[in-house]
């Protein structure tokens, strides 16, 4: 089992420009969340899915969008880059009572 | 305003004595408590978790304790080995779908 991945591992974006960040879980999890982690602010929820076809805003939600493309897919996209996102970005799933979240290994985003 | 606060940002540490990292939270609706560590350059990795009705879990050189009245939780690692350098997280669950974390503690452990 591969768990969590994510592509790209590294991406240099100019202010204005587009792209969407992937991940894929294979664990069968019915929920899956972005995060971006920045220093001295831990890792702070951008959005989230609870299940197959729903998303809902996290804490920090602006400039970003999702789409949960099926139970394994959950892809992060940001429309008009800032120098502001420039953060690491993970994706994460969960399942069951605790919701005790798997990660994966990070996108390093930055953003001239 | 931050919910969950770890406010020693490093924490510095000999190899075999015992590691005590912090978290402090605000919120008493709070009700499962988890702990994570991360290395550089890979996403968290769960380590432990605590149930609001417990006061202490223990797993190998890993102990959780939580004070309710005090709303704070704190990880022991005895003894504390080299493998155990990196940064730990603490977060709460938020209702049944969202986790609240900390801002993290780098943990070295010196030989």
């Amino acid at each position: 089992n591969a768990g969590v991945t994510q592509t790209p591992k590294f991406q240099v974006l100019k202010t204005g420009q587009s792209m969407t960040l992937q991940c894929a879980q294979d664990m069968n999890h019915n929920s899956m969340y972005w995060y971006r982690q920045d220093p001295g602010m831990g890792l702070r929820l951008i959005y989230y899915s609870a299940s197959e076809g729903t998303t809902d805003k996290g804490e920090v939600p602006n400039g970003y969008n999702v789409s949960r493309l099926n139970k394994r897919e959950f892809s992060l996209r940001l429309e008009s880059a800032a120098p502001s996102q420039t953060s690491v970005y993970f994706c994460a799933s969960s399942e069951g009572r605790y919701n005790e979240q798997f990660f994966g290994p990070g996108t390093r985003l930055t953003v001239l | 305003d931050q919910q969950v606060k770890q406010n020693s940002p490093s924490l510095s540490v000999q190899e075999g004595r015992i590691s005590i990292l912090n978290c402090d939270y605000t919120n008493s609706m709070f009700d499962y408590f988890l702990w994570y560590k991360k290395y550089p350059a890979e996403g968290p990795t769960f380590l432990i978790s605590i149930s609001s009705i417990k006061d202490k879990n223990e797993d190998g050189r890993f102990t959780v304790f939580l004070n309710k009245s005090a709303k704070h939780l704190s990880l022991h690692i005895v003894p504390s080995q080299p493998g155990d350098s990196a940064v730990y997280f603490c977060a709460a669950r938020q209702g049944a779908q969202k986790l609240v974390f900390g801002q993290g503690t780098r943990l070295t452990i010196n030989p």
